[in-house]
């Protein structure tokens, strides 16, 4: 199977907190793709990251974190000292590389919600 | 200009009526393609275009028509929605079918009536 599981629904946490969005997957590939997405209220999907399955470094962009680790199929997000602008929806997702299809498979996304 | 522009930004519709949504991208990018989001839900595809053709239809009803004349543009023709179809609609390109330069545009919110 071909998944992403996103197992917190909703966050809340106050403001200058840390905090890890978790993100695990599926995928019988070899060769494969993830990504971060955030999704504000206004709509549109900003690009935060993308990871190829040969690459297992950790990132670090700013307050932005992230954990790739293949052997539990995870890539997990943190944000340090977390700000109200941080509020969003947030998607973890998958492309396999077999089929070559650029199908992009997300999880059910984490809604994250700073409190001043 | 490494934007994925679509218009219009909001569309009300009637049942009857016939609209498109339209789709642009400048970055020489040969793959393009559509999602559907329904609120609280994640992004589902719906179609892919690669090089202009049809490669990927993810068994929407064809009451959605895609289009692609040209490299640079993707149209999605409507017809005889159902209130259902309401949703955000949104088109993406890559430089080719994979992993790398995924772009999204804003999208389209669409309210069928």
């Amino acid at each position: 199977a071909q998944k992403v599981t996103q197992a917190q629904t909703e966050i809340s946490v106050v403001e200058k907190e840390d905090v890890t969005l978790d993100c695990v997957y599926e995928t019988r590939d070899t060769t494969y793709y993830l990504f971060w997405y955030k999704q504000p209220p206004s709509g549109e999907l900003v690009f935060l990251i993308r990871r190829n399955s040969f690459d297992e470094q950790n990132e670090i962009s700013g307050r932005y974190s992230w954990n790739f680790q293949k052997s539990t199929s995870s890539f997990n997000f943190t944000i340090t000292a977390s700000q109200v602008v941080d509020s969003a929806v947030y998607f973890c997702a998958l492309i396999p590389f077999s089929g070559n299809t650029g199908k992009l498979i997300f999880g059910q996304g984490t809604t994250l919600q700073v409190k001043p | 200009d490494t934007e994925v522009t679509q218009t219009p930004k909001h569309l009300v519709m009637g049942m009857t009526n016939k609209k498109s949504l339209k789709c642009e991208q400048h970055m020489g990018h040969r793959a393009m393609y559509w999602y559907k989001q329904k609120a609280k839900k994640p992004p589902e595809l719906m179609f892919v275009y690669s090089y202009e053709k049809l490669s990927i239809n993810e068994s929407v009803p064809s009451r959605f028509s895609p289009e692609c004349p040209n490299s640079s543009l993707l149209n999605l023709h409507l017809h005889a929605l159902q209130p259902e179809d309401s949703a955000l609609y949104l088109c993406a390109s890559s430089p080719e079918t994979g992993g790398n330069g995924y772009t999204f545009g804003s999208g389209t919110r669409l309210t069928v009536v």
